[in-house]
């Protein structure tokens, strides 16, 4: 069964840092681009990066550019969002989101598969 | 950025009926070199995560019954649902992955008249 499940998330303060994880089964995980999506409290989907297959090209939303980083680890199945200077806006669901393509050309795409998500909250 | 606009905000459908949501976008996300559009439909449930509806504008994403359809070409694009069901309660969500950041509208909130 293709899954993703997410970790890492929780209460952080402004300013703060946190790194999530995504871990991925049942899919050859190497192949695939990978993305973040976040959504906030009762709001809309915002993407926020994008990481290819082989790790070598990453795109990020201008809303988290020099501050989030976001990695894989191919030999872990894993997927990773390094997220610092975090600010009161960046609260949200954060889902990690399979590209629907086999070895695209292009890392964007849709999503066929999404983890279940996890929860960031920025507050003092 | 393109900007994802879809109308209405809201709808009321009665079961059985169909259901239909515009998608507008602030520019082609039609690739003329493979005549595709990149375009997305999503529905999400509450408590859910996203689940990928239509891809390619039109083309049915495995397992999803055949009452969704998508269409339209360029920048208008539509769901939509032949007879709806008490499992469509939804909000739905168009997203184009044509160009670098890949957005999303605002969401479609569906319910049962």
């Amino acid at each position: 069964e293709v899954q993703l499940l997410e970790s890492g998330g929780g209460l952080v303060q402004p300013g703060g840092s946190l790194r999530l994880s995504c871990a991925a089964s049942g899919f050859t995980f190497s192949s695939y681009a990978m993305s973040w999506v976040r959504q906030a409290p009762g709001k809309g989907l915002e993407w926020v990066s994008v990481i290819s297959g082989s790790g070598g090209s990453t795109y990020y939303a201008d809303s988290v550019k020099g501050r989030f980083t976001i990695s894989r680890d191919n030999s872990k199945n894993t997927l990773y969002l390094q997220m610092n200077s975090l600010r009161a806006e960046d609260t949200a669901v954060y889902y990690c989101a399979k590209g629907r393509t086999l070895a695209p050309p292009y890392p964007l795409d849709a999503f066929d598969i999404w983890g279940q998500g996890t929860m960031v909250t920025v507050s003092s | 950025d393109i900007v994802m606009t879809q109308s209405p905000d809201s709808l009321a459908v009665s079961l059985g009926e169909r259901a239909t949501i515009n998608c507008k976008s602030s520019q082609s996300v039609l690739y003329s070199s493979n005549n595709e559009n990149y375009l997305g439909w999503y529905q999400q449930k509450p408590g859910q995560p996203p689940k990928l509806l239509i891809y390619w504008a039109s083309t049915r994403e495995s397992g999803v019954p055949d009452r969704f359809s998508g269409s339209g070409s360029g920048t208008d694009f539509t769901l939509t649902i032949s007879s709806l069901q008490a499992e469509d309660v939804a909000v739905y969500y168009c997203q184009q992955y044509y160009s670098s950041p890949p957005t999303f509208g605002q969401g479609t909130r569906l319910e049962i008249k």
